[in-house]
């Protein structure tokens, strides 16, 4: 069965710092593109990051170029976002998600998703 | 960036009625759109991929059309777990736009 669970959300200040973490199980994760996608509160969904297969290549929505980077480990099957100069605005629920191989950029598994809450 | 809209942004409707979403990208994507369904407190789920292609175990009541800049997503005959918001994403250019959502709900 295959299995994302996010961790590493939590409350943090303005200007603050988090890192968050996918684990995945149950797939080969060097196999697969993984991506970061990200719900304000009450609001739709919005695409954040993207990393290829064996991390060489990486994208980001403008919002977050420079605050946030993504990376992987293929040995520890994980997947991290560090989060940098928090604003209020990426306070959000964060998804990671497996991107389907072949036939485009879609997303067949999604974890439960980790909440990041920054306040002033 | 690709702006996606959708329409309508909510829909009422009773079980057994059919439903059509529709899905505008600013320019063409040929046919890279996926459609999700997301249930409240819930992670989406993929239904359609490349506009038309059903995901596995994905029932067959849901449908997807379209290319270039219109698409729609189908439901033939709605169900009470149905009952959701429904998001369209490009995925043809970075960043991967998603649509603002559509919320079916109970007529």
């Amino acid at each position: 069965e295959v299995l994302l669970v996010e961790s590493g959300g939590g409350l943090v200040q303005t200007g603050g710092s988090l890192r968050l973490s996918c684990a995945a199980s149950g797939f080969t994760f060097r196999d697969y593109w993984m991506t970061w996608v990200r719900q304000a509160p009450g609001k739709g969904l919005e695409w954040v990051a993207h990393i290829k297969k064996d991390g060489s290549e990486k994208y980001y929505v403008d919002s977050v170029k420079g605050r946030f980077t993504l990376s992987r480990d293929n040995v520890k099957y994980s997947l991290y976002l560090q989060m940098n100069t928090l604003r209020a605005e990426d306070t959000a629920v964060y998804y990671c998600a497996r991107v389907t191989r072949g036939n485009g950029y879609n997303l067949d598994y999604w974890g439960q998703g980790t909440l990041v809450s920054v306040s002033s | 960036d690709i702006q996606m809209t959708q329409s309508p942004s909510s829909v009422s409707a009773s079980v057994g009625d059919r439903v059509t979403i529709t899905c505008r990208a600013s320019q063409g994507i040929s046919n890279w759109l996926a459609w999700y369904q997301q249930k409240p407190g819930k992670a989406p789920n993929l239904l359609i991929y490349t506009a038309s292609s059903l995901q596995s175990g994905v029932p067959s009541r849901f449908s997807g059309s379209g290319s270039g800049t219109d698409f729609t997503l189908t439901i033939s005959s709605l169900q009470p777990e149905d009952f959701a918001t429904y998001y369209c994403q490009q995925t043809n250019f970075f960043p991967f736009t998603f649509g603002p959502g559509t919320k079916v709900d109970i007529k």
